[in-house]
């Protein structure tokens, strides 16, 4: 069965440092990949998208990630995080060209001021 | 627009009570989606309907829930009879495909 994998459940950062969360995904075909956040007590936001094209992809807030087929990866990066920015992040794949959403388990961030 | 709406955001009930959570998807998208967030569980796919019409129930955990759409501005996701296991957040999201999705603010369901 298709699954995607956050491997960091609690990541504790102090502002301005870099940031990378871990995302891998078990589906040897097309994908389109997807990161969310949800911030305390919010719905889940689409923070950035990847479908086809340069597999860097940057998106809302100063985050980018990187889709890297080989490793089936797709991390979630920011050079300098934020105390906003504290806040848990969802990776999805949705696999073939029509196919749902499946999230991974996510991944807390805090960030100390 | 509005975004997608989600009522009631919080219900408090009894073991036993019938609950009824309500979503209103953004006008055009033709998906609309069911989920259950839980510490334990993360997030879980319910439902999902396309057209009205429900593609995938796979997911939803047992004859006690139950989920509708009777036209495509409205749907219900129903649990009868509750139970305090079923205390979750359920978020409803809608879309114009399967993997372009957008979250309603969620029902925070308590059940004692």
């Amino acid at each position: 069965a298709q699954s995607v994998s956050q491997h960091n459940h609690h990541v504790i950062l102090s502002e301005a440092a870099s940031l990378e969360l871990g995302c891998n995904y078990s589906y040897g075909g097309t994908v389109n990949l997807f990161w969310y956040v949800q911030y305390p007590g919010q719905h889940l936001q689409l923070l950035l998208k990847y479908f086809s094209g340069d597999p860097l992809v940057k998106g809302i807030k100063g985050f980018e990630a990187e889709f890297i087929k080989s490793k089936f990866s797709f991390n979630l990066r920011k050079p300098s995080v934020q105390w906003s920015d504290t806040a848990e992040y969802f990776c999805a794949v949705s696999p073939g060209s029509q196919g749902n959403l499946i999230f991974g388990k996510g991944t807390k961030l805090s960030v100390k001021p | 627009d509005a975004g997608v709406i989600q009522s009631p955001r919080h219900e408090v009930t009894e073991m036993g009570q019938e609950v009824t959570l309500r979503c209103k998807p953004i006008s055009g998208h033709d998906y609309l989606f069911w989920y259950r967030q839980t510490m334990m569980r993360g997030l879980e796919l319910l439902i999902y309907f396309n057209n009205n019409v429900p593609i995938d129930d796979s997911g939803m955990p047992e004859d006690r829930f139950s989920a509708k759409m009777p036209n495509a501005s409205f749907s219900t996701l129903k649990i009868q009879p509750s139970e305090p296991r079923d205390s979750a957040v359920y978020f409803c999201a809608s879309g114009i495909a399967p993997y372009e999705q957008y979250f309603g603010p969620g029902t925070r369901l308590t059940v004692t």
